[in-house]
């Protein structure tokens, strides 16, 4: 079946630590996105990108880095820099057929990150 | 620059009963519009989308949305809310000049009751 995966479904930073979520997927879209999420705020755009190689910043990238080496896999670091990193982190995808804006996300199942 | 504000963090109806959640968004260019509904811990599922075609759009699970441009609302509806209706919901708006760039509203919990 095709879809996103991510993993792990839960993560544990301890102070000062970088970690990094993995998301992977196999629906040869060519967008991918990084979403955080907190309780009453809805989603916030970290990093998004839509073709290798190249990603830009969204609303609350600060303390966050991303890279776009193969057209499958969108991993998010979440860095030390991020002094408030606890949140429910969710990967999205979508095609780019002529930058059409009306193509809906898929999402994966999320990863919960926690601090220690 | 566009928004999307959903009224009411939490709204609770019947089983059986009308559910109305809503949505007003911000835009100075046509906008799209969509619905998003979440399950507990799971990502987002689209409900519904609208992109021009028709002011009124059905989606899945017997949701509807009408799109009012003098009233800048997107308000999802469902004539008799069921128990598994019971999740999060998101309204996010795009447009053509930022594909990319989808916003999200803060989300409307909704709560069944027998």
């Amino acid at each position: 079946d095709g879809g996103i995966t991510q993993s792990p479904k839960y993560l544990f930073r301890k102070e000062g630590q970088n970690v990094t979520l993995s998301c992977e997927q196999n629906l040869n879209h060519d967008a991918m996105y990084w979403y955080r999420q907190d309780p009453g705020q809805g989603l916030r755009l970290i990093y998004y990108s839509q073709i290798v190689n190249d990603f830009q910043k969204g609303d609350i990238a600060e303390g966050y880095s991303v890279s776009r080496e193969k057209k499958e896999s969108f991993p998010l670091t979440v860095t030390s820099a991020q002094k408030n990193p606890t949140a429910f982190y969710l990967c999205a995808s979508s095609t780019q057929r002529g930058r059409m804006a009306n193509e809906k996300l898929f999402f994966g199942s999320g990863t919960q990150l926690s601090v220690l | 620059a566009q928004s999307v504000t959903q009224l009411g963090s939490h709204v609770s109806v019947s089983e059986g009963a009308l559910v109305l959640l809503r949505c007003n968004y911000s835009s100075s260019v046509p906008p799209y519009l969509f619905w998003y509904v979440q399950y507990p811990n799971q990502g987002l599922q689209l409900l519904l989308k609208y992109t021009s075609a028709a002011t009124l759009v059905k989606g899945i699970n017997g949701f509807e949305a009408e799109f009012k441009k003098s009233e800048t609302s997107f308000h999802l509806t469902k004539p008799s809310a069921h128990m598994s209706d019971a999740a999060e919901y998101f309204c996010a708006v795009t447009t053509a000049s930022s594909a990319s760039k989808i916003i999200f509203g803060s989300g409307t919990r909704l709560s069944i009751r027998p």
